[in-house]
This record gives structure tokens, C-alpha cells and sequence, in this order.
């Protein structure tokens, strides 16, 4: 759905880098879901966070992943020293309040990691 | 914890004929929601249908319906009229309704729709 903005849509890194990726939700929608779909694959769910407010990380790893909504602002997926095996699309989608049925997606974001 | 199962291979289907994609699921939870999402070469995820757990009826939208079988654990779409434009991966997808509630996908199908 056009309402969610993610940016960059692709984003090349070299190993080691760092990768920021951003995601506006639709306005109004304060929770915010990211997922990623590695080729070939369905999308996996990496973390929940509501303003400022991280509520489920469970699908995220806990090394060099961190993600955040602050009270102003996208939210912000960053991935530090990123390797080969990051290269993927991330998906970012947004709802009003938690029934993710709601939810739409963003574009996503094509990593790849060279 | 919750399960999508897609299994087929690559389907074919002429077009302006109907297709049907399997799904199945498997969860504990009484309350759900099922979803299937459409995802052209564009890459984005486009969301087509909701079937709740508890909806006595299948869902229908447009040329897209849902044949729910709960007893079955089963959540096949059917696409009718097929256009080239329905060329794609689709998802099927179970949310468990509540609190922290996230989507869980399965593998996709790839749908090829022929002239």
C-alpha cells in the first residue's frame, strides 16, 4: 500500500557496513511490524514497536540488529557490520492498533550485501 | 505456535479460467484470522482476503474467494477469471487475534498465468 513509506527501496553495503533502513507509517497507524523475506522464502517476522516502545522482538537476531520508533520520525531498522547472509527484503508494515489485520505493507527494501 | 503449509509447485493457469491455491494451517489458538497476499515481480506485498475464524461464510472479494474449511485447517484461495495480471507469488498467512499478535506466512505459491 503507497501509504507506507520505505526508503531506500535498494540498498547496496559491503560487508562490515552499516544498513538504515527507514519506514513511515500510514499517518495515523502508530504500530509498526518488520519483517523479512529471504529469496525464495515468506516473510518472517523480526519486531513490534509501537511509539517509542519496543513490544515483541522475538524474530529479531539479538547481534547487530536493533530496530526504533521514536516519538517523532520513521521507524528505523539498522543493521550494524552486515554480512552476506543479511541480503534480503525487509518489509515494513504499519496498523492503528493491534489487530494486524489492519496492517499494510510498505514496498520494502532490497538489501544486498556485496 | 502457528504453521502455513504451501506445498504446491509452480501452478498454470489459462487465462479467464478459475485456479484454486492450497493452504493449510495449523494452530491452537480459537481465534484467528487467515490472510492471503499477492506479491508481483514489483516485489510489493498486496494484501486480497480475510477469513476470521469465526465467520460463518467465506470471504469473497471481487474475483478472489476464500474456500475455508476449519475442520480441514484449510484456507485454499480460488481465483476466478484468471487475468495475466494475476501472474505472481501469493501468500497465505494466519494471524492469532489478541495482544503482540503478528502475521505468520508461508512459503508462497508462483502462479503463472498463460494467454
Amino acid at each position: 500500500n503507497a501509504g507506507v513509506m520505505q526508503n531506500p527501496r535498494h540498498l547496496v553495503r559491503r560487508r562490515g557496513q552499516e544498513a538504515r533502513l527507514r519506514c513511515s507509517p500510514m499517518k495515523g497507524h502508530s504500530h509498526v511490524y518488520w519483517y523479512r523475506q529471504l529469496p525464495e522464502e515468506g516473510l518472517k517476522f523480526m519486531v513490534y514497536l509501537q511509539k517509542e516502545n519496543i513490544i515483541d522482538e522475538s524474530g529479531m537476531p539479538k547481534e547487530r540488529f536493533s530496530a526504533e520508533f521514536p516519538k517523532e520520525g520513521p521507524s528505523i531498522l539498522r543493521i550494524q557490520q552486515v554480512v552476506r547472509g543479511d541480503s534480503a527484503a525487509y518489509f515494513c508494515a504499519s496498523s492503528p492498533g493491534q489487530a494486524l489485520g489492519e496492517a499494510f505493507f510498505g514496498q520494502g527494501t532490497r538489501l544486498t550485501v556485496v | 505456535a502457528q504453521k502455513i503449509t504451501q506445498t504446491q509447485p509452480g501452478m498454470f493457469v489459462q487465462e479467464k479460467e478459475a485456479v484454486t491455491l492450497d493452504c493449510t494451517y495449523d494452530t491452537s489458538d480459537p481465534s484467528y484470522g487467515l490472510f492471503w497476499y499477492k506479491q508481483p515481480s514489483s516485489g510489493e506485498m498486496i494484501f486480497l482476503i480475510y477469513q476470521g475464524s469465526y465467520d460463518q461464510q467465506n470471504a469473497t472479494e471481487g474475483r478472489y474467494s476464500l474456500n475455508f474449511q476449519k475442520a480441514r485447517k484449510s484456507a485454499n484461495l480460488v481465483i476466478s477469471a484468471s487475468q495475466l495480471g494475476d501472474s505472481a507469488m501469493y501468500f497465505c498467512a494466519i494471524l492469532r487475534t489478541g495482544a503482540n499478535s503478528k502475521l505468520t506466512f508461508g512459503k508462497g505459491i508462483t502462479l503463472s498465468v498463460r494467454p
